[in-house]
């Protein structure tokens, strides 16, 4: 079974600062990774993704993750934040079993509040 | 535009009765699931589908049943022998491999009182 696991359930930065949001999955075999954000009010929407290929993707609204596979991780950063990334964040992850539509399975979220 | 539809965004049930979550798409895809939403919970899959007329339980299936009598719609009952129901409830859909992530629905909010 997968699981994954978000580091902080409550993150409140500033604006203008950077963003690090931890994600670690547990998984024994390939893996494709996501970034989901919930705005206020709002449907889930997709960051980026992962799933092969360079380890470092770039997302929208200047977002970007790295891959990494030695620790079992898959970050979520920004180097400037804005007010408007008031959001929760989730990290999701797909066993690569070959039968990908059976479920993604999500971490418990990450509340991140901007302050003006 | 291509979407996700839930209706209705906000349902109220008393306790006891089974209550029905509307789910339709337009995207053409083959998988459809239901998630449930809890603060600091995350989201957990309730049931998913890959074809009409077949579907799968998840992690937190009990409680809850569905139905896919057409590739476009995927409705949730919540029964009463779910013991804790009030939550809010994502549907999404992707293609069959899912490897290019999830279509979400805006979602239901259903409150039992």
């Amino acid at each position: 079974a997968q699981s994954v696991s978000q580091h902080n359930h409550h993150v409140i930065l500033s604006e203008a600062a950077s963003l690090e949001l931890g994600c670690n999955y547990s998984y024994g075999g390939t893996v494709n990774l996501f970034w989901y954000v919930q705005y206020p009010g709002q449907h889930l929407q997709l960051l980026l993704k992962y799933f092969s290929g360079d380890p470092l993707v770039k997302g929208i609204k200047g977002f970007e993750a790295e891959f990494i596979k030695s620790k079992f991780s898959f970050n979520l950063r920004k180097p400037s934040v804005q007010w408007s990334d008031t959001a929760e964040y989730f990290c999701a992850v797909m066993g690569d079993s070959g039968g990908g539509a059976d479920g993604l399975t999500f971490g418990k979220g990450t509340h991140l509040i901007i302050q003006p | 535009d291509g979407g996700i539809t839930q209706s209705p965004k906000y349902l109220f049930r008393k306790e006891g009765q089974n209550v029905t979550l509307s789910c339709e798409q337009n995207l053409n895809h083959d998988a459809m699931y239901w998630y449930r939403q809890d603060p600091g919970q995350g989201l957990r899959l309730i049931y998913y589908s890959q074809i009409v007329n077949d579907f799968q339980k998840g992690d937190i299936a009990e409680g809850y049943s569905v139905s896919r009598e057409k590739k476009e719609s995927f409705p949730l009952t919540v029964t009463s022998a779910q013991k804790n129901p009030t939550a809010f409830y994502l549907c999404a859909s992707s293609p069959l491999d899912g490897n290019y992530g999830y279509t979400f629905g805006s979602g239901t909010r259903l409150t039992v009182v």
